[in-house]
């Protein structure tokens, strides 16, 4: 079945640091890709999308890439805040179904 | 756009009562909603699938007698823990799917579910 690896956390990084979270998949077809992140006692947002091979999702300063040859979609940030502290779950969805399968999320902690 | 809520944001209750959650798109229509549940510092796990005027599908393990779930109109959804235990006490996240539209979830604040 589809699965999401992430990597384990807790990532603790000073402001202004360079964050880079591991996610890689398992999955048939060509699914859709996603990085949501849930602040404390909140849902999920969603944070950036892709849905095809070398696509780049982007949002407020985050990046992830669709890499279908290392099946990869991890998410990058050049300068990370204090605001930045939550947890990021990657997540992918196969085509034609509504179905999210997630990782296990990994809490990131910008310190000042 | 693309609201959803969930009410209440937290409740406690003693064990052997029942606790209804709801789950209401605000503007606009979800054909599919999802409810999830997630125990602390862990993921999402996907309870059930609610399509509007249908019986859920639960995924395996769920109980669907004691996780009753009701999709009675395209903007709410309700899931019910009848016969609350201690153990039911974890935070449930509900989600809804626009209709029509490409697939994409949309997410409630979720629900702190505590049982004495």
């Amino acid at each position: 079945g589809d699965s999401v690896t992430q990597m384990e956390g807790p990532v603790t990084l000073s402001e202004e640091a360079f964050l880079t979270i591991n996610c890689t998949y398992t999955a048939t077809g060509y699914p859709s890709l996603f990085w949501y992140v849930q602040y404390p006692g909140e849902g999920l947002q969603l944070l950036l999308k892709a849905t095809k091979a070398d696509d780049k999702g982007s949002n407020k300063g985050f990046e992830a890439t669709y890499r279908k040859e290392t099946t990869s979609f991890h998410l990058e940030k050049g300068s990370v805040q204090v605001s930045d502290s939550a947890v990021y779950f990657c997540a992918l969805r196969r085509t034609g179904s509504y179905q999210l399968t997630f990782g296990k999320g990994t809490k990131l902690s910008v310190i000042p | 756009g693309a609201v959803v809520s969930q009410h209440p944001s937290w409740v406690i209750c003693k064990s052997g009562t029942s606790v209804k959650i709801e789950c209401r798109s605000l503007d606009f229509q979800a054909t599919t909603m999802f409810w999830y549940r997630q125990f602390p510092k862990q993921s999402l796990m996907l309870m059930a699938t609610s399509n509007e005027g249908s019986k859920a599908t639960y995924e395996q393990g769920v109980e669907k007698d004691k996780f009753l779930i009701n999709h009675a109109s395209l903007t709410l959804s309700t899931l019910t823990v009848t016969s609350a235990h201690p153990e039911d006490s974890s935070f449930y996240i509900c989600s809804a799917v626009l209709a029509g539209g490409p697939g994409e979830q949309f997410f409630g604040p979720g629900t702190r579910l505590t049982v004495l």
